[in-house]
């Protein structure tokens, strides 16, 4: 099993709809929680850290359920910029590594 | 802004070479990553660096071997390029705490062997 699995998409959604991206975990001892976001062919770029509170950044919200070992993205009123592949980043129980899932595709279109 | 800088955009080189990724950050970062991220397989760790002549094996370390001489520097060498190697590599780098925020990457090396 992976350590972290997101579904691969791509999703392709019209501009103004809201979508909704989920990721399951597998080491219970995991303690930081991440989206990046990574353009075609640019680098990862941190989007924003989940916290088991929750936690919203103007269209974007981020949920933890820790005891499920799941994780959300949820973007409200997308726009054509947000077209990008998604990442979900779990750091592991020691150390500072951080484990990459494969990534979900958005398309937004017109 | 953090910056990491990653010598080269685009590499061609040929089977058998040795092949040097040089990444150096501004930011008095203690931690050093090398990924490589192939199409369906996501980013896969090589080797990391918590401190300067300090290095530590990732997941996928057979076939390269890298040098931290200097804080802000981390190289990556290919000892003997194969077509396998044929991907993307990326640099990244945080604080020593920065499992707690993230890290920040380089652009990236594309990097091809023919």
């Amino acid at each position: 099993r992976k350590e972290v699995e997101q579904d691969p998409g791509p999703f392709n959604v019209p501009e103004g709809a809201t979508v909704a991206f989920n990721c399951t975990y597998s080491n219970s001892a995991s303690q930081s929680f991440f989206w990046y976001r990574q353009d075609c062919r640019k680098e990862p770029k941190l989007l924003m850290s989940v916290y088991s509170s929750g936690n919203e950044d103007g269209r974007f919200t981020a949920q933890l359920n820790r005891a499920s070992q799941y994780i959300s993205l949820l973007i409200r009123d997308s726009k054509l910029s947000d077209s990008a592949t998604y990442l979900c980043v779990v750091r592991g129980g020691g150390g500072n590594k951080l484990t990459f899932g494969t990534g979900t595709q958005l398309k937004v279109e017109l | 802004d953090v910056k990491v800088t990653q010598s080269s955009r685009y590499l061609v080189k040929r089977t058998g070479e040795k092949v040097f990724l040089e990444c150096v950050q501004d930011m008095d970062h203690e931690n050093m990553f090398w990924y490589r991220q192939d199409p369906g397989l996501g980013l896969r760790l090589i080797y990391f660096s918590y401190d300067v002549k300090m290095k530590e094996k990732g997941d996928i370390p057979e076939g390269y071997s890298v040098s931290r001489e200097k804080k802000e520097r981390f190289s990556l060498i290919l000892e003997s390029a194969s077509t396998n190697q044929t991907s993307m590599y990326l640099c990244a780098s945080s604080t020593r705490t920065g499992g707690n925020y993230g890290y920040t990457f380089g652009s990236g090396t594309r990097l091809t062997v023919v």
